[in-house]
């Protein structure tokens, strides 16, 4: 079975600290796809990355950084020097062969105070 | 390039009373899902077409839901004889998928149902 466990509930930090998300990810499949999520308070899911299970490099965008560890199941995620924009819920997802549906963990709430 | 859009964006209902949401996909894309996400979860699957075949459907989708996407594009979601725990958020997203090469899911804004 597919299960996505995002063990902190919320996160509070002051502008410009750096922060990591935690997901940690179960499926029985060898090929399988993870993915973060931002949802701003306005609600709408945005998409931010999605990773291969037979890829393990890490990935930068900007701010952004996210860390795959197979040996772990985690593929956790970092912002630096946060923002207050960056405040939002953050899902971490997991889906496998065919790419059909997403399992989501619960989320995690950052709020970025100036 | 328009994303995905879904109508109405908020519903009350009286318990009881049937409703009906829709979703229009990103124009290219081939795959629509729905999804429901309660306050403070995740959101859940729901069930996927691809064209206009609906090729999962979750235990959550009790008899009273039912999905359609007649001529692969556009999707309706309704709800019979609405109950009150089905108050929730219904999130439609789209993706492309081709041959053996799939994409990420966008979703739409939602539709916050609340029943009364």
């Amino acid at each position: 079975a597919q299960k996505v466990t995002q063990a902190q509930t919320e996160i509070s930090v002051v502008e410009k600290e750096d922060v990591t998300l935690d997901c940690v990810y179960e499926t029985r499949d060898t090929t399988y796809y993870l993915f973060w999520y931002k949802q701003p308070p306005s609600g709408e899911l945005v998409f931010l990355i999605r990773r291969n299970s037979f890829d393990e490099q890490n990935e930068i965008s900007g701010r952004y950084s996210w860390n795959f560890q197979k040996s772990t199941s985690s593929f956790n995620f970092t912002i630096t020097a946060s923002q207050v924009v960056d405040s939002a819920v953050y899902f971490c997802a997991l889906s496998e062969t065919g790419f059909q549906k997403l399992v989501f963990g619960t989320g995690t709430r950052l709020l970025v105070s100036p | 390039d328009t994303g995905v859009s879904q109508d109405p964006r908020h519903k009350i209902t009286k318990r009881g009373q049937n409703v009906t949401f829709r979703c229009d996909p990103i124009s290219e894309h081939n795959r629509l899902y729905w999804y429901r996400q309660t306050l403070g979860q995740g959101p859940e699957f729901l069930t996927y077409f691809q064209n206009e075949a609906q090729l999962e459907k979750s235990r959550l989708l009790s008899d009273r839901f039912s999905a359609e996407r007649p001529k692969g594009s556009f999707s309706t979601l309704e709800i019979q004889r609405t109950e009150q725990g089905d108050s929730a958020m219904y999130l439609c997203a789209s993706s492309l998928a081709s041959g053996r090469s799939y994409y990420e899911q966008y979703f739409g804004p939602g539709t916050r149902l609340t029943v009364t």
